[in-house]
């Protein structure tokens, strides 16, 4: 069975500052792992995708994250933060069939 | 322009009344979702569809009922039946594949006064 835990409701980091959010996620095949944004009151938006081809996902917006099989994890990171990036941020991994599985998301709060 | 269409954004229902939200993609995916989003609990899944005249129960069916007669258009009812409908309403569409992301449109806000 497929799951994701994201670690942290909420993370705040100050404008400039490092920002790491946490994904594991369990899986009995192997997994094709995703990151999303959602800005309040909208949709969700593909931030990231790793599907077997590089352990170092590039995204958009300066995002990237790195796929630890031997850890199970997909944390997502940015060297710098900007304060556009206050979001709420969700990590997903499909299930080779018909489901994706969502962890219950990480709100990142930037501070000026 | 190609995407997912919501609508209504915003509804407000009495209690006993059966509401529809539309979805509409002009993506030509052949799979798409409902999702249902509550504070906290991340998404979860309601009503799936791979293909058009099937559709299949997700994790939180009760309450719920679709159809999907086209290949454009997938609309979800919040019946009476639903003890607790007031929620955010995602709907996605999917490209095949085991790499396909999902495609989300802006989502529908329905309270239940």
């Amino acid at each position: 069975a497929q799951s994701v835990t994201q670690l942290g409701s909420h993370v705040s980091v100050s404008e400039g500052a490092l920002v790491l959010l946490r994904c594991n996620y369990s899986s009995s095949v192997p997994p094709y792992l995703f990151w999303y944004v959602q800005y309040p009151n909208q949709g969700l938006q593909l931030l990231l995708k790793y599907t077997s081809a590089a352990t170092l996902v590039k995204g958009i917006n300066g995002f990237e994250a790195e796929f630890k099989k031997s850890e199970t994890s997909f944390h997502l990171t940015k060297p710098s933060a900007h304060m556009s990036d206050a979001a709420e941020y969700f990590c997903a991994v499909w299930n080779n069939f018909n489901k994706f599985y969502f962890g219950s998301g990480t709100k990142l709060n930037v501070k000026p | 322009d190609g995407g997912i269409t919501q609508s209504p954004k915003y509804l407000f229902r009495k209690e006993g009344q059966n509401v529809t939200l539309s979805c509409e993609q002009n993506l030509n995916h052949d799979a798409m979702y409902w999702y249902r989003q509550d504070p906290g609990q991340g998404l979860r899944l309601i009503y799936y569809s791979q293909i058009v005249n099937d559709f299949q129960k997700g994790d939180i069916a009760e309450g719920y009922s679709v159809s999907r007669e086209k290949k454009e258009s997938f609309p979800l009812t919040v019946t009476s039946a639903q003890k607790n409908p007031t929620a955010f309403y995602l709907c996605a569409t999917r490209q095949g594949g085991n790499t396909g992301e999902l495609f989300f449109g802006e989502g529908s806000r329905l309270t239940v006064l």
